[in-house]
């Protein structure tokens, strides 16, 4: 009974692909975020959701688009992915959008070749 | 802007001496600030979080943090490290413009038997 939960663990594609990632959380958490780690380890938010509707969008290309079809979910889709795409992925819930502690998955490592 | 700085981007210890790890903040209100923990290959987990309830922030795994406003820092500390701490240490501070938690650029905590 894992709290948050993606899929898949890792990803690899080439260049120019377009992928998904499913990330479901069983907390009954409102709110739920996509960061992006890159090789350095710096972990920098991309978007988040409370019940369903985009509060945080971060300057991130348009080729990344979130959908949340119910608040216990939160998908990304990437199109055209690029070399630079390669990262880990992590989602994260909450139970709102204060500063409230965040209950991270464990990670989807994407690798772009 | 809200923001932390964690200086040192390694640290390495014995087993059985004190951690000390780094973060000093950045904010015009008072802060709303976190340490998070992540073990290899793993996604983020809470050690602990400051309110304003306390200066001095208990945690999970022995680790604590004292929130001094004079030095604008949150360090955190444990005792006595054990060989299970190994791992990358994260301060994030909460922006309530953003509604969002920006993340230091980790501390990897390795700990020598």
């Amino acid at each position: 009974d894992t709290a948050v939960s993606q899929t898949p663990k890792y990803l690899v594609t080439q260049m120019g692909n377009d992928k998904s990632i499913k990330c479901e959380q069983n907390l009954g958490h409102d709110t739920m975020y996509w960061y992006k780690q890159d090789s350095k380890k710096f972990l920098k938010i991309m978007f988040s959701y409370n019940n369903k509707e985009l509060i945080i969008n971060e300057t991130v290309p348009n080729r990344f688009s979130p959908k949340s079809p119910d608040k216990a979910h939160l998908n990304l889709h990437i199109n055209s992915l690029e070399l630079g795409d390669s990262a880990v992925y992590f989602c994260a819930s909450s139970r709102a959008t204060g500063a409230n502690e965040q209950y991270f998955g464990p990670g989807t490592r994407l690798t772009v070749t | 802007a809200q923001s932390v700085t964690q200086l040192g981007s390694h640290v390495s210890v014995s087993e059985g001496a004190l951690v000390l790890l780094r973060c000093n903040y950045s904010s015009s209100v008072p802060p709303y600030l976190f340490w998070y923990v992540q073990y290899p290959n793993q996604g983020l987990q809470l050690l602990l979080k400051y309110t304003s309830a306390a200066t001095l922030v208990k945690g999970i795994n022995g680790f604590e943090a004292e929130f001094k406003k004079s030095e604008t820092s949150f360090h955190l500390t444990k005792p006595s490290a054990h060989m299970s701490d190994a791992a990358e240490y994260f301060c994030a501070v909460f922006s309530t413009g953003r509604r969002a938690l920006t993340f230091g650029s980790g501390t990897r905590l390795q700990v020598q038997p």
